[in-house]
């Protein structure tokens, strides 16, 4: 069974410093991992996601994350956070072969001015 | 822009109600979904459908329906509310390709008094 694990509800960080959203995932054969945010009272939005390559991949706003295989581990990072960046984020996986996408449990960011 | 787009944005319905739950995307994707948010929960799968009268369940269907007549429109039935149905409920389209990202409605809030 696929699954994914956010251990952190909620991380707080100062505007400028750097972020991380950990999240760990539990599947059979390749996964494949995505990142999503969501605003106040809206939808959630693409992030960015993992397919095969490259272990570091570049997603929108500045955002990226690293795949680790040995840790099966897909945390999200920026190099330097906004005010703006506060909203609840959510990581997911899908193992091959399989159509559905599994979330985990969201973690909220606040960064502070 | 392309977009999926949730009939409701909040819905209040009496406990037994039939409720209806609407989404449409337009963007000819073959794949929809139908996900509720909870807090502390994150994103279960409710269904999914991969073509037009095609669907299969996901890992809380109990107490759901869902009806694709045709391919743009997936619809969430509630067949007989009940409080523990209070939630927010997210639409979501794919392309076929597994790998492509989901894409969100802004969500209905409904709740069942």
């Amino acid at each position: 069974a696929q699954s994914v694990a956010q251990p952190e509800d909620q991380v707080n960080v100062a505007e400028g410093n750097p972020l991380t959203v950990k999240c760990t995932y539990s599947v059979s054969g390749n996964p494949y991992l995505f990142w999503y945010v969501q605003y106040p009272n809206r939808g959630l939005q693409f992030l960015l996601k993992y397919i095969t390559g490259d272990n570091l991949v570049k997603g929108s706003y500045g955002f990226e994350a690293e795949f680790n295989k040995s840790q099966t581990s897909f945390h999200l990072k920026k190099p330097s956070a906004l005010v703006s960046d506060s909203a609840l984020y959510f990581c997911a996986v899908r193992a091959t072969g399989f159509q559905k996408l599994v979330f985990g449990t969201g973690t909220r960011l606040l960064v502070s001015p | 822009d392309v977009k999926v787009t949730q009939s409701s944005r909040y819905l209040v319905k009496r406990t037994g109600e039939k409720v209806f739950l609407e989404c449409v995307q337009d963007m000819d994707h073959e794949n929809m979904f139908w996900y509720r948010q909870d807090p502390g929960l994150g994103l279960r799968l409710i269904y999914f459908s991969y073509d037009v009268k095609m669907k299969e369940k996901g890992d809380i269907p109990e107490g759901y329906s869902v009806s694709r007549e045709k391919k743009e429109r997936f619809s969430l039935i509630l067949e007989s509310a009940s409080t523990n149905q209070t939630s927010m409920y997210l639409c979501a389209s794919r392309e076929q390709r597994i790998n492509e990202k989901l894409l969100f409605g802004s969500g209905t809030q409904l709740s069942v008094l």
